[in-house]
């Protein structure tokens, strides 16, 4: 089955520094990658998605981008806030047996520091 | 929207007590996912309701747990009997279809099992 990993664990920037996330998948059939955000006592929320068929996406400060022949996607936030301080959750998934299943990483906490 | 709205959020209860979990998706939305959180695991799939009908529950972990959906605008976890391994965050999640539609997950419920 699929197996998502997702690097760091931990990363701690300056307000306005850029953050990366890197997440790597093992089924080469996935093909639908979302990041979630989550804020403390809150539930996954989603920030950005992205489909095999394109190979970078972008919204305002947060970008994905999707490497098909390595199986690698990375979320890169720009111009850090503290209010981007949360954890971050990579996923992947493709439609199997109707519907789409996601496998989340392990998640990266982030924090930014004014 | 209101959002998925879970209850209870926080639940404390002593070994071999049934706990029961509710969930009530976005309005419209025909797919239902029950999640578990912990630090050890991760985010991990428990079930997963398409039109009130459960299609994958490859997940749940043992007969204790079981999950029903007996209409479009309610779904229930229960465990019976508890056991402190069973401590976690539980979110249930909704989406339009079980495709690539963003699933919005509930604020959560908080198990101890003491």
């Amino acid at each position: 089955g699929e197996n998502v990993e997702q690097h760091p664990s931990t990363l701690s920037v300056q307000e306005g520094d850029s953050a990366v996330i890197k997440c790597t998948y093992s089924d080469s059939a996935s093909n639908y990658f979302p990041w979630y955000k989550q804020e403390l006592g809150k539930g996954p929320q989603l920030i950005i998605d992205i489909r095999s068929n394109v190979g970078e996406k972008k919204d305002q400060r947060i970008a994905v981008t999707l490497n098909k022949t390595a199986k690698h996607f990375s979320l890169h936030i720009t111009e850090t806030q503290p209010e981007d301080s949360a954890v971050y959750f990579c996923a992947a998934s493709k439609v199997s047996g109707g519907y789409n299943k996601l496998i989340f990483g392990a998640g990266t906490r982030l924090a930014v520091h004014p | 929207d209101a959002g998925v709205i879970q209850s209870p959020r926080h639940e404390v209860t002593e070994m071999g007590q049934e706990v029961t979990l509710r969930c009530k998706p976005i309005s419209g939305h025909n797919s239902l996912f029950w999640y578990r959180q912990t630090m050890m695991r991760g985010l991990e799939l428990l079930i997963y309701f398409n039109n009130n009908v459960p299609i994958d529950d490859s997940g749940m972990p043992e007969d204790r747990f079981s999950a029903k959906m007996p209409n479009a605008s309610f779904s229930t976890l229960k465990i019976q009997p508890s056991e402190p391994r069973d401590s976690a965050v539980y979110f249930c999640a909704s989406s339009q279809t079980g495709g690539e539609d963003t699933q919005y997950f509930g604020p959560g419920t908080r198990l101890t099992v003491l």
